[in-house]
């Protein structure tokens, strides 16, 4: 596609259920990223994956939170139990590799809610 | 550990003044920096990066930023405001080597007044 795609764009979920956020990268970029936007938190760094590289996981708040990525492009990103700590927009990015010369793309992001 | 700073949460100004959005980091090693704008109901867009050379950074919309060290400073600026530049934005810091990994600011509101 044109850009980095996420599904669903909201989501409504009742405390304690499991939610996956799914996210398709621009085609060719190797390095993808999931960050959290929320009230009074911010921007939030969650994971990112490069290439065949284990992923650096160290921004994932607990171990509910956990991310994979298939086949080096698509990435799924799963909140377990979810709370209402978690209701937040998360977005995904990617970009064609690690250095510094290259962009991030972000998508547009899933507006999670849960109640 | 990296840490960004944003002076501000919301700031105003009137079309055609100039716009000045303030951003302070603190990095143990010399970081590369970026400013991002996300308008309303979209994702977040690049404006500017600096990660070396020429200490003034410019970016699309009219935008530039200038890093200083001594000041642990990037600053935005754009020397007069258009309406289309309401939108909120974001100083980010990332580590050299660090994998475009990104430590962002908690955000400036800009509202742009007739």
């Amino acid at each position: 596609g044109a850009g980095v795609s996420q599904s669903p764009s909201n989501k409504v979920t009742e405390k304690g259920k499991d939610v996956e956020l799914r996210c398709d990268p621009i085609s060719g970029h190797t390095a993808l990223y999931w960050y959290r936007q929320s009230l009074g938190q911010g921007l939030e760094f969650l994971i990112y994956f490069q290439g065949n590289s284990a992923p650096d996981k160290s921004g994932l708040p607990s171990d509910r939170f956990s991310a994979e990525r298939t086949g080096g492009s698509v990435s799924t990103l799963t909140i377990q139990r979810t709370q209402q700590e978690d209701s937040a927009v998360y977005l995904c990015a990617s970009s064609p590799g690690h250095g510094l010369t290259t962009e991030a793309f972000f998508g547009q992001g899933t507006r999670l809610t849960v109640v | 550990a990296q840490s960004v700073t944003q002076l501000g949460s919301h700031v105003s100004v009137s079309e055609g003044a100039l716009v000045l959005l303030r951003c302070n980091y603190s990095s143990s090693v010399p970081p590369y920096l970026f400013w991002y704008v996300q308008y309303p109901n979209q994702g977040l867009q690049l404006l500017l990066k600096y990660t070396t050379g020429a200490t003034l950074v410019k970016g699309i919309n009219g935008f530039e930023a200038e890093f200083k060290k001594s000041e642990t400073s990037f600053h935005l600026t754009k020397p007069s405001a258009h309406m289309s530049d309401a939108a909120e934005y974001f100083c980010a810091v990332s580590e050299p080597g660090g994998g475009n990994k990104l430590t962002f600011g908690t955000g400036t509101q800009l509202k742009v007044e007739l």
